[in-house]
């Protein structure tokens, strides 16, 4: 099974602070994703990435950064987190060319900025 | 720019009856289209996926869907309703393989499983 593994279940953090997301996937995949996902408000794409350090904006990129230094390993970036980036952020994963579009997720970082 | 509406928030349904989760997407081509499940404190795992063919698909957990192209829906179905299957359920659309391209996700129903 492919599995995409994100480190921290649950994080608490306090304003101000500088907080990495970390995101591993052992099948080998081109592309990787994070979202952000609130209720009522389903999940939004904040950046994506289809090759060591590439990376695309998503739909919400400001207060974020990424970095994929190795194939198997993208992360979040909140340079400062303020209370308006706790959330449930969830990685995901897919292959490139035919069923690019086939995202695994991960079990989910929910972060609570205070 | 695609979008997917799920126009039910909560559905309540008891268990053993029949369920339908309701999707439509805008796309100005054949779409990719997606149901994805997300059980309490878990990451979304794919029910089932149409690409292109037969427009009823079938999918994990006994559940089924069918794409609609002049309703521009691809609702979700599932006979007989077990209590594992409350849940939060996304419906995404993506836009023909380029290799990268995303996923839009709808907000979500939440399904309510009552004895």
């Amino acid at each position: 099974d492919v599995k995409v593994t994100q480190s921290s279940r649950y994080l608490v953090k306090r304003t101000g602070e500088k907080v990495f997301l970390e995101c591993v996937q052992d099948m080998d995949h081109e592309n990787m994703f994070w979202y952000r996902q609130d209720p009522g408000l389903g999940l939004r794409l904040i950046y994506f990435s289809y090759d060591v350090k590439m990376k695309e904006k998503g739909d919400i990129p400001e207060g974020y950064s990424v970095s994929r230094e190795k194939k198997e390993r993208f992360s979040l970036i909140l340079e400062s987190a303020s209370t308006n980036q706790t959330s449930m952020y969830l990685c995901a994963s897919s292959r490139a060319g035919s069923g690019a579009n086939v995202l695994t997720f991960g079990a989910g970082s929910r972060l609570t900025v205070l | 720019a695609q979008s997917v509406t799920q126009p039910d928030i909560h559905i309540t349904v008891s268990e053993g009856a029949s369920l339908e989760l309701r999707c439509n997407y805008s796309y100005g081509a054949t779409p990719y289209l997606f149901w994805y499940v997300q059980s309490p404190g878990q990451g979304l795992q794919l029910l089932l996926k149409y690409f292109s063919g037969d427009t009823l698909v079938q999918g994990i957990k006994g559940f089924e869907a069918e794409f609609k192209r002049s309703q521009s829906s691809f609702n979700l179905r599932k006979p007989s309703v077990h209590w594992s299957d409350a849940a939060e359920y996304f419906c995404a659309v993506g836009a023909h393989d380029s290799g990268y391209s995303t996923l839009t996700f709808g907000k979500g129903t939440m399904l309510l499983v009552s004895p």
